[in-house]
């Protein structure tokens, strides 16, 4: 069982409307969490990186949470763009101090004109 | 500064040829991985590099082998391919200074493989 799992599978919205995208994880701890946009035939791109004792991280439009407590993350897109079109994964690090990631199955956006 | 890139971008292999994905980065980042991404599923670990000379496994290395014989460059051997390594290969590196866990990992274009 994957040790992350993300909803909605896909999502469409219109452009210019804000959305949140959801991450839930099992096992803990682990030393970070992130999040990466994946345009169709391209290679994930960074977006956010939390630590562990972080529970907000912004990057421009996109500002991701983390609740240890409840295991959850989310990813909210604000004033969403046509480019914003992409998957969105979750992923977080498999220990504390490793650099080895699992990746969930990400969330594929949809933003329409 | 090219970043991470990958060659070739797309091949057909037939079941039981071998070939090499290359990867090379420009960045002088010490660690790299390799990536497989399945239709509909996360990307999964195959090998990683933490410096020239040093590799280990990761979640799938079956089938697979790898070398690192320089900081840059980073290829991926497949031996007697089988219809399951048809997939996405995707090459990453990042910079991982000494106590920190934060590096952001930057991925190449990809070669998409097909074994039939």
């Amino acid at each position: 069982k994957n040790q992350v799992e993300q909803s909605p599978q896909s999502l469409i919205i219109l452009e210019g409307k804000n959305c949140t995208l959801q991450c839930n994880y099992t096992v803990s701890p682990f030393s970070n969490l992130r999040w990466y946009k994946q345009d169709t035939g391209r290679g994930p791109v960074s977006l956010t990186i939390m630590t562990f004792s972080e529970n907000t991280k912004s990057n421009g439009r996109y500002t991701a949470t983390l609740d240890a407590d409840t295991k959850q993350s989310s990813l909210h897109i604000t004033a969403s763009q046509l480019s914003d079109s992409a998957s969105y994964i979750c992923v977080k690090t498999r220990g504390a101090g490793s650099y080895q990631l699992t990746f969930g199955k990400g969330t594929k956006l949809s933003v329409i004109p | 500064n090219a970043g991470v890139t990958q060659t070739p971008k797309f091949r057909i292999l037939k079941i039981g040829q071998s070939m090499t994905l290359q990867c090379a980065q420009d960045m002088n980042h010490n660690y790299m991985y390799w990536y497989r991404q399945d239709p509909g599923m996360g990307l999964k670990l195959i090998y990683y590099s933490v410096g020239a000379g040093i590799t280990d496994k990761g979640e799938v290395p079956n089938g697979y082998n790898v070398s690192r014989s320089t900081t840059e460059d980073f290829p991926l051997r497949l031996e007697l391919a089988a219809p399951s390594q048809t997939s996405v290969y995707f090459c990453a590196s990042s910079y991982r200074a000494s106590g920190r866990v934060t590096d952001t990992q930057y991925f190449g274009p990809g070669t998409r493989l097909t074994v039939l």
